[in-house]
């Protein structure tokens, strides 16, 4: 049974750089997109981004020149930084295991952290 | 982008009733649907996946249906713990968006 564990600070300032850590327990870390999802307080969800285990990134167009996801394939982790951060960039993050990497098969999130809420206030 | 919108935006029912949800994207998606339940406090959970794949460990009083733009989710009676709002997302295309949300009341 596959584990994400997140943690990262959960209180910045305006401008500051949002940095967060995902750890996967309990399954294969090759074969999958390590995938960053937000929810700002009372609203839906919002697809961030995410990484497969080589390195290779698909970002939302919205945050793309703010966001930087990387991996550490050694450690089973991934991490996610967003850079000048604002008071909109206030949400709960959830890490997520995406399938879907080979070619013809569904693209589905299966596995979630339980959530890191960053709040961003001066 | 590929835009879902989810109808309604939030529905009463009562336990043992049957409900449907609707998911539409603003383009064909073919069968690259996916539903998510999501609890107070919780991270989302998978459902459905492909449209109408119920996930491993999903009641199978959950099933999805559609294909191309219009898609639909349905509980087939109510139980308690089914009280929570539901998302589409779409995989067809990047970026890899969700509905807005429909929350199930009681």
């Amino acid at each position: 049974q596959v584990q994400l564990q997140q943690w990262g600070a959960g209180l910045l300032k305006p401008s500051e750089t949002l940095s967060l850590t995902c750890a996967v327990y309990g399954g294969s870390f090759s074969g999958y997109f390590w995938s960053w999802i937000r929810q700002p307080p009372g609203k839906g969800l919002e697809w961030i981004g995410e990484i497969n285990h080589s390195g290779s990134t698909n970002y939302n167009p919205s945050l793309e020149s703010r966001v930087t996801i990387s991996v550490d394939s050694s450690k089973n982790q991934f991490s996610l930084d967003l850079t000048s951060v604002t008071a909109a960039d206030t949400a709960i993050y959830y890490c997520a295991r995406g399938t879907g990497t080979i070619p013809g098969t569904f693209y589905y999130l299966d596995a979630w952290g339980k959530g890191t809420t960053v709040t961003v206030s001066s | 982008d590929i835009q879902m919108t989810q109808s309604p935006s939030s529905l009463s029912a009562s336990v043992g009733d049957r409900v449907t949800i609707t998911c539409r994207a603003s383009q064909s998606i073919n069968n690259f649907l996916n539903w998510y339940q999501q609890k107070p406090g919780k991270a989302p959970d998978l459902l459905i996946y492909a449209a109408s794949t119920l996930q491993t460990g999903a009641p199978s009083r959950f099933s999805g249906s559609g294909s191309g733009t219009d898609f639909t989710l349905t509980i087939s009676s109510l139980q308690p713990e089914d009280f929570a709002t539901y998302y589409c997302q779409q995989s067809y295309g990047f970026p890899r968006t969700f509905g807005q949300g429909t929350k199930l009341e009681i």
